[in-house]
């Protein structure tokens, strides 16, 4: 299946400053890239919707202001968490679908795990 | 809406168990279902999926049959490995679009 690279696997930040979070297609071209959030033991919680060349597609609730997403090509698509606080640990996927294929399934990257102290 | 629901756990199974681990699902249309797997600390993989109606995805000694007629895709597996362990999540295409429908997710825990 296609390769989606996320990186970094883990982060550790103070409160306060900034955290950014890469996530690249490798052997295909994402139009559309999700970021998701996964606390302890619960589902994936669907964040926002990104496609290339526009803005983001935020969920009822999530901060624009706070979680920053730029998606500035077909193969890289970034998650800046901006002014962390020690609530916004948790794990955050991305994952990309293969441009014009609607019935396809998603690839998902590694997960970012982000802890702020 | 299209939406999907599993069955909720966690399950605990002893190894070389029989699993099964309910999904049913509303979609419009006749979409693609999927099984994922998320085991600890990683991101998620696609462990199966199948395409249309009477479909059996397999992988890894695990199965899933698309049922229109019951709207279902329960995953199975004849015999469990402590290996196994994992967050299984059943997903759909949304229809019209890319984003993925996932249900809550199914954490299974085998003993040895």
């Amino acid at each position: 299946g296609a390769v989606v690279s996320q990186h970094p696997s883990w982060v550790i930040c103070k409160s306060g400053t900034s955290v950014k979070i890469e996530c690249r297609s490798l052997d295909f071209q994402a139009t559309t890239m999700f970021w998701y959030r996964q606390f302890p033991k619960q589902s994936l919680m669907l964040m926002a919707t990104s496609n290339e060349g526009s803005k983001a597609t935020y969920e009822q609730g999530v901060e624009k202001d706070k979680f920053l997403i730029n998606h500035a090509s077909l193969t890289l698509s970034t998650l800046t968490v901006t002014s962390a606080h020690p609530e916004d640990s948790s794990f955050y996927i991305c994952s990309g679908s293969d441009r014009g294929n609607l019935n396809t399934e998603a690839f998902f990257g590694q997960g970012t795990r982000l802890t702020v102290v | 809406g299209d939406s999907v629901t599993q069955m909720e756990g966690p399950v605990t199974l002893s190894e070389e168990a029989f699993l099964t681990i309910n999904c049913t699902y509303t979609a419009t249309g006749y979409p693609s279902l999927f099984w994922y797997v998320q085991y600890p600390g990683e991101g998620l993989q696609l462990l199966l999926k199948a395409t249309k109606a009477d479909d059996k995805g397999s992988n890894k000694g695990f199965e899933a049959t698309y049922r229109k007629e019951t709207t279902s895709f329960h995953l199975e597996k004849g015999s469990v490995q402590v290996s196994d362990s994992a967050v299984y999540f059943c997903a759909l295409p949304h229809t019209g679009g890319f984003k993925t429908i996932f249900g809550a997710g199914t954490r299974l825990f085998v003993k040895a």
